[in-house]
């Protein structure tokens, strides 16, 4: 199975600031990977499919890179609804898996 | 309007079975694959199972092989999830979601509450 460590698990920023969140694969995935925004009690929404393509809708400041084994969601300017968690999902091979999450909190 | 809507959760026993449905509309449902997708109560997102557009192939979590089945019609527009021997830790939101892989955005249900308790 292939493992998606995900990091930080959690981080604290102000509206304005630029954040940063990491996926790391346990063997590469091409770019067979997507980013999910999560807020409670709510179902996940896709922000970017095939690691950096920007899902139709989702604001410009939400961007995504990387491809083999290393990806990372940029926002690049947090603003209020931004807070949520966050989740990487590779989609490459069996079994599916999801990253552990990242919360992202006001501070 | 598009919608997945899922049905069939609550309170088994332990070894239990339940049948969850997802109701597919506002979309071609038979041109995707389907998942269901599980979030145990204040954790991560775990995938579980999928199905081919035409039914032909599926995939399991290893945690839930032999005791999950996942099937559908696609004359219903329907997505199913047969849960056998239900244990514990299946205790979880069961969501349905069409084409995790796909480019179009997935469309995912609200959720269905499964709570594995004595």
């Amino acid at each position: 199975d292939i493992q998606m460590t995900q990091s930080p698990s959690s981080l604290s920023a102000s509206v304005g600031d630029r954040v940063t969140i990491t996926c790391r694969a346990s063997q590469g995935i091409r770019n067979d990977l997507g980013w999910y925004q999560q807020k409670p009690g709510k179902a996940p929404k896709r922000l970017i499919y095939a690691a950096s393509s920007l899902q139709s809708g989702v604001p410009s400041r939400f961007s995504g890179s990387g491809s083999g084994t290393e990806f990372t969601l940029t926002i690049s300017s947090l603003q209020p609804e931004d807070f949520a968690t966050y989740y990487c999902l590779q989609h490459n091979s069996y079994p599916l898996t999801f990253g552990g999450g990242t919360r992202v909190e006001i501070k | 309007e598009v919608q997945l809507v899922e049905s069939g959760g609550g309170l088994v026993q332990p070894g239990g079975s339940l049948r969850l449905s997802c109701a597919a509309s506002g979309f071609t449902f038979s041109s995707y694959w389907m998942s269901w997708v599980r979030q145990a109560p204040g954790k991560g997102l775990e995938w579980v199972a999928n199905i081919k557009e035409d039914g032909s192939e599926n995939h399991y979590v290893d945690s839930v092989k032999g005791r999950f089945t996942i099937s559908r019609d696609n004359a219903k527009n329907s997505l199913y999830l047969q849960m056998n021997s239900l244990r514990a830790e299946d205790t979880a939101v069961y969501y349905c979601a069409s084409g995790l892989g796909a480019t179009p955005p997935p469309r995912w249900g609200q959720g269905t509450l499964v709570t594995v308790s004595s």
